[in-house]
């Protein structure tokens, strides 16, 4: 299994609060991704990194900011947390040549 | 607009006997797909890919079947078993477009029944 895990696994906040998702992993990794998975809609991507620094916007990307300071961890930050916002978040790393992401355990986020 | 639709949000399936999960898409430029496997309360785990040059990989009980002109591609699982049951997300990327991300389909729930 890819070196991936996510943190906090559970979280519990209030509308209107900011909340920050971390992703680790120890596979350097170029790419790192964030997504978004709700019932009848599958998995979204929220925005992606392809190197320290460089980052870029998905299909889902109002409400969120991303930061990659260090190839090992992508933080996913919700500026101020919305009940929308409410779903399970996955973390997915690839090496460009292979093409194939793989997973981290997701974070499960509920905005009260 | 969803450019990879998977329109069967379930199916079941008796144990020994072949499980066939469908995927169309829509954009002519993906070029490799990909088929990942979700249990609940875990991240998806990749299973099975082909690139557009291939009309079938196969790995173990696990096939993959591509049909460039319809758009279409196929998992096939042979046997099913019980642990087989899960959600299956089909998934599609354009290599050429400079960065690996992937575009998923909304996934099929598999029921293995014994």
């Amino acid at each position: 299994d890819a070196g991936i895990t996510q943190s906090p696994r559970h979280k519990v906040t209030e509308t209107g609060t900011p909340v920050t998702l971390r992703c680790h992993q120890t596979e350097n990794h170029r790419y790192m991704y964030w997504y978004r998975q709700d019932p009848g809609h599958g998995l979204r991507l929220i925005h992606y990194s392809y190197g320290v620094k460089d980052t870029d916007k998905g299909e889902v990307s109002d409400g969120y900011s991303v930061s990659r300071s260090k190839t090992e961890d992508f933080l996913l930050t919700l500026e101020s947390a919305t009940s929308s916002q409410t779903s399970v978040y996955f973390c997915a790393i690839s090496d460009r040549e292979q093409e194939t992401q793989y997973f981290g355990p997701g974070t499960r986020l509920l905005v009260l | 607009d969803q450019q990879v639709k998977q329109n069967s949000p379930s199916l079941s399936v008796q144990e020994g006997r072949i499980s066939i999960l469908n995927c169309d898409y829509t954009n002519s430029m993906f070029d490799y797909f990909l088929w990942y496997k979700k249990y609940p309360a875990e991240g998806p785990t990749f299973l099975i890919s082909i690139s557009s040059i291939k009309d079938k990989n196969e790995d173990g009980r696990f096939t993959v079947f591509l049909n460039k002109s319809a758009k279409h591609l196929s998992l096939h699982i042979v046997p099913s078993q019980p642990g087989d049951s899960a959600v299956y997300f089909c998934a599609a990327s354009e290599r050429n477009s400079g960065y690996s991300t992937l575009t998923f389909g909304k996934g099929t729930m598999l029921l293995v029944s014994p």
